[in-house]
């Protein structure tokens, strides 16, 4: 099955500095990758998702890039604020008709100081 | 703007009791699942439901666990006998149709004593 490999698994990073999280998945077949932020307490928000046909999607601060050969995507928060702390989550899934689990990374813990 | 709901948000019971952990999933979405996260741990994909029965399940999601859509808005994960290592945070999802995003509820913590 897929296997996703998440790092670093902590981070902290000064606001306003940009902060990057990377993952690497096991399965050539898996062709969406969603990110999600947890918030104590909470359940994982989808924050930006991309699909194995794109190498990169950007919304507004936030940014994933994909390297299908390599099998590694990353998450880019540029201009880091306090409210960006959280846990990140990566995922990897192979959609295909009803079938779309999604296998989660370990999580990154990202600290932004003020 | 619509959201994932659940009930409990804190479930404690005993070794070898029954559960069952309630979703209300978006309304119009088609495909459920249930994942949990044990403290500190991943979160782990248990099982997904479309069309009135189970597309996917884990190896975690075993002859104690089973799920149920009892009318058009609940959806439900039931523990047999529960067992000390059930205790985690499960967590309820709903994608629409044609879409590939999953809205997660806030979760449920089952605590097993």
């Amino acid at each position: 099955g897929e296997n996703v490999e998440q790092h670093p698994s902590t981070l902290s990073v000064q606001e306003g500095d940009s902060a990057v999280i990377k993952c690497t998945y096991s399965d050539s077949a898996s062709n969406y990758f969603p990110w999600y932020k947890q918030e104590l307490g909470k359940g994982p928000q989808l924050i930006i998702d991309i699909r194995s046909n794109v190498g990169e999607k950007k919304d507004q601060r936030i940014a994933v890039t994909l390297n299908k050969t390599a099998k590694h995507f990353s998450l880019h928060i540029t201009e880091t604020q306090p409210e960006d702390s959280a846990v990140y989550f990566c995922a990897a899934s192979r959609i295909a008709g009803s079938a779309r689990q999604l296998t989660f990374g370990s999580g990154t813990q990202l600290t932004v100081l003020p | 703007e619509p959201e994932v709901t659940q009930t409990p948000s804190h479930q404690v019971t005993q070794m070898g009791q029954e559960v069952i952990l309630r979703c209300v999933p978006i309304s119009n979405h088609l495909y459920f699942y249930w994942y949990r996260q044990i403290l500190g741990q991943k979160v782990e994909f248990l099982v997904s439901f479309y069309n009135n029965e189970i597309s996917e399940k884990s190896e975690i999601f075993d002859d104690q666990f089973s799920v149920e859509r009892p009318d058009g808005s609940n959806f439900t994960l039931k523990i047999r006998s529960t067992k000390l290592e059930d205790s985690a945070m499960y967590f309820c999802a709903s994608s629409g149709q044609g879409r590939n995003e999953q809205f997660f509820g806030p979760g449920t913590r089952l605590t097993v004593l």
